[in-house]
């Protein structure tokens, strides 16, 4: 099965600065790779996703890249506010849409 | 209007006992799914069900038991429970084929 690598588990940047969080998959079938935003107490929420014939997606402060050749995709936070401030998960599926979600980064941003 | 809506939000039992969380969705999804968040937070499939019809079944003991009476509803029976079912269980519910889960807000169950 699919098996999706996130780093770092945990980020703190100052309020302005840039937040970077990188997964690995291991399923060259895969094709579809959302990126799940969780704040305390909620369930998690599809801030952005890429699918696998995009190799970058931009909207608003948040972007994502993909890289399939080494199986990797990024989220890139920009101008970081107080309200970025949660836990991120990527994820990647095939056509099943069957989710295997990487084990997520705490995202602290600093007033 | 709550899109995914879970019950109970919190739920504390004994070992051994029963218990039951629902979900119902007013999204008009065809496809609905349980995901149990353990202490970490990873986030692992437990079901999927397709117009009523189970389509994922990950590894996941027998006494937990999916039930969907119709699209818009997926329940989740947990029978002797153990204290390592201790987690957050989300529903979640999405159009088979587009990829987008939306989530409910979680049932966090304690077993003592």
């Amino acid at each position: 099965g699919e098996n999706v690598e996130q780093h770092p588990s945990t980020l703190s940047v100052q309020e302005g600065d840039s937040a970077v969080i990188k997964c690995t998959y291991s399923d060259s079938a895969s094709n579809y790779f959302p990126w799940y935003k969780q704040e305390l107490g909620k369930g998690p929420q599809l801030i952005i996703d890429i699918r696998s014939n995009v190799g970058e997606k931009k909207d608003q402060r948040i972007a994502v890249t993909l890289n399939k050749t080494a199986k990797h995709f990024s989220l890139h936070i920009t101008e970081t506010q107080p309200e970025d401030s949660a836990v991120y998960f990527c994820a990647a599926s095939g056509n099943d849409y069957k989710l295997s979600f990487g084990a997520g980064t705490t995202v602290t941003v600093r007033a | 209007d709550t899109a995914v809506s879970q019950t109970p939000k919190y739920l504390v039992t004994q070992m051994g006992n029963d218990k039951s969380i629902k979900c119902e969705q007013n999204l008009g999804h065809d496809t609905m799914y349980w995901y149990k968040q353990d202490s970490k937070k990873f986030l692992k499939i437990m079901f999927s069900y397709n117009n009523k019809e189970l389509i994922i079944n990950e590894t996941v003991p027998n006494r937990f038991s999916p039930k969907s009476p119709d699209k818009a509803h997926l329940n989740l029976h947990i029978n002797s429970l153990e204290l390592g079912d201790s987690a957050v269980y989300f529903c979640a519910s999405s159009y088979a084929g587009t990829g987008e889960l939306f989530f409910g807000e979680g049932s966090r169950l304690t077993v003592l």
